[in-house]
């Protein structure tokens, strides 16, 4: 059974271009949540998929917007890029939502996104 | 706001040796904690989770921790420690029926031999 897998693992970028990350959750898992983890800090939450919906969004620009498809992986994009936007992207899936509380909530490996 | 404080940017011990990772939390209701831990080139894991009850919990690994409301703290312990415990521990907090984890900076555990 495959975990959460993210694509692309590595890309580089420039200043003012836009970037989309990937996600594919785990089986049988219908909620995606993305979150940013800056060098040297903790994983900050951006949003929250589920039906297809952003169902919870964290302290992140406009700049940052997601997606989610039917077959629930989901997408982040992120526009007008800054050096500050690099970072490790994390994706996590869970079940219903709820996964914080069953501990059933599953990260990725994360795409390490370089802005320069 | 919630917040999650992790003192140590980190910390080195010998295998064998006792561990404690201290984690101290800002939150005005009742906490719902974890700990995750990050291997290089892997996922964060959950180690164990608090949300009420018998405030010493076990986790996975041997690794257990204890919630104290008065110090609004959640340390992380292990007995004895092995060299692939090596990795990047993070404290987080949630809110009851939130949707979002809080985590601390985290704390880079490095095991000599």
């Amino acid at each position: 059974d495959a975990g959460v897998t993210q694509s692309p693992t590595h890309l580089i970028k420039t200043r003012g271009q836009q970037v989309t990350l990937r996600c594919s959750p785990k089986s049988g898992h219908d909620t995606v949540s993305w979150y940013q983890q800056a060098l040297g800090q903790g994983p900050q939450f951006i949003f929250q998929y589920y039906e297809e919906e952003e169902r919870q969004r964290g302290n992140f620009p406009d700049r940052f917007s997601g997606h989610q498809f039917p077959n629930y992986s989901s997408e982040l994009n992120v526009n007008a890029l800054l050096l500050g936007d690099s970072a490790l992207y994390l994706c996590a899936s869970s079940p219903q939502g709820q996964g914080i509380y069953t501990g059933e909530l599953f990260f990725g490996e994360g795409s390490r996104l370089t802005v320069l | 706001a919630q917040s999650v404080t992790q003192p140590d940017i980190h910390i080195t011990v010998s295998e064998g040796a006792s561990l404690e990772l201290r984690c101290n939390y800002s939150y005005g209701a009742t906490p719902y904690l974890f700990w995750y831990v990050q291997s290089p080139g892997q996922g964060l894991q959950l180690l164990l989770k608090y949300f009420s009850g018998d405030t010493l919990v076990q986790g996975i690994k041997g690794f257990e921790a204890e919630f104290k409301r008065s110090q609004s703290s959640f340390n992380l312990r292990k007995p004895s420690v092995h060299w692939s415990d090596a990795a990047e521990y993070f404290c987080a907090v949630a809110m009851e029926y939130g949707n979002k984890l809080v985590f601390g900076a985290g704390t880079i555990l490095r095991v000599k031999s």
